[in-house]
């Protein structure tokens, strides 16, 4: 099973800030890996694809980047309605679609 | 609008049984794989199941399996998770999510409903 650490744990800063996200698989997932955004109380909406593709309706301050092992999500400058947790997930070997655990961004 | 709706959940007792369902609407149900996921309170999104899209391949968490049951009905545009043995540790809020698997749409979950509580407790 894939194993999937997310990093940091939590990250705290403020609006108009760039928020860097990382995704690290325990073997190689190419390029077979999503990002969710999911805020209390919401279920999770899908960001990125493909380690690199925003989702329809995704704002382009979202950027997914890396293959193999290592991945980063990246938000340009932080508004408002971007403060919740993410999640990575590997897409390569399954079953099981794991996901990581889970970075908070929140406002500092 | 495309639109997933699960309902079934509730308070159960330990050992105990409960089916969840997942009413789709606006897309083409039987064009996609399905999955349901679950978080306890607090905690992550755990992959629980998933079905292909005519139900003829299955597959599970090692948590759930020989537990719990997914299943599709293509005609009424549902699906469902049987869950029998309940334990503790399946509290969660349970959601469907949709998957293109490339296909129809990206590689990942890309619609996802908006959960449905388990609570089992006695």
């Amino acid at each position: 099973e894939i194993v999937l650490t997310q990093s940091p744990a939590t990250l705290s800063l403020s609006p108009g800030e760039r928020a860097t996200l990382s995704c690290r698989a325990s073997q190689s997932v190419s390029s077979y890996l999503a990002w969710y955004q999911q805020k209390p109380g919401q279920a999770p909406r899908l960001l990125i694809y493909d380690a690199s593709n925003r989702a329809t309706g995704i704002p382009a301050r979202f950027s997914g980047s890396g293959s193999g092992t290592d991945f980063t999500l990246t938000i340009s400058s932080l508004e408002p309605e971007d403060f919740a947790v993410y999640y990575c997930q590997q897409r390569s070997n399954w079953p099981p679609d794991t996901f990581g655990q889970g970075t908070k961004l929140e406002i500092k | 609008e495309v639109q997933l709706v699960e309902s079934g959940g509730g308070l159960v007792q330990p050992g105990g049984s409960l089916r969840l369902s997942c009413a789709a609407s606006g897309f083409t149900f039987s064009s996609y794989w399905m999955h349901w996921v679950r978080q306890a309170p607090g905690k992550g999104l755990v992959w629980v199941s998933r079905i292909n899209s005519d139900g003829s391949s299955t597959s599970y968490a090692d948590s759930v399996k020989g537990r719990f049951t997914i299943s599709r009905d293509n005609a009424k545009n549902t699906l469902y998770l049987q869950m029998n043995s309940l334990r503790a540790e399946d509290t969660a809020v349970y959601y469907c999510a949709r998957d293109p698997r490339g296909e129809w749409g990206p590689d990942a979950f890309d619609i996802w409903g908006q959960g449905t509580m388990v609570t089992v407790s006695s």
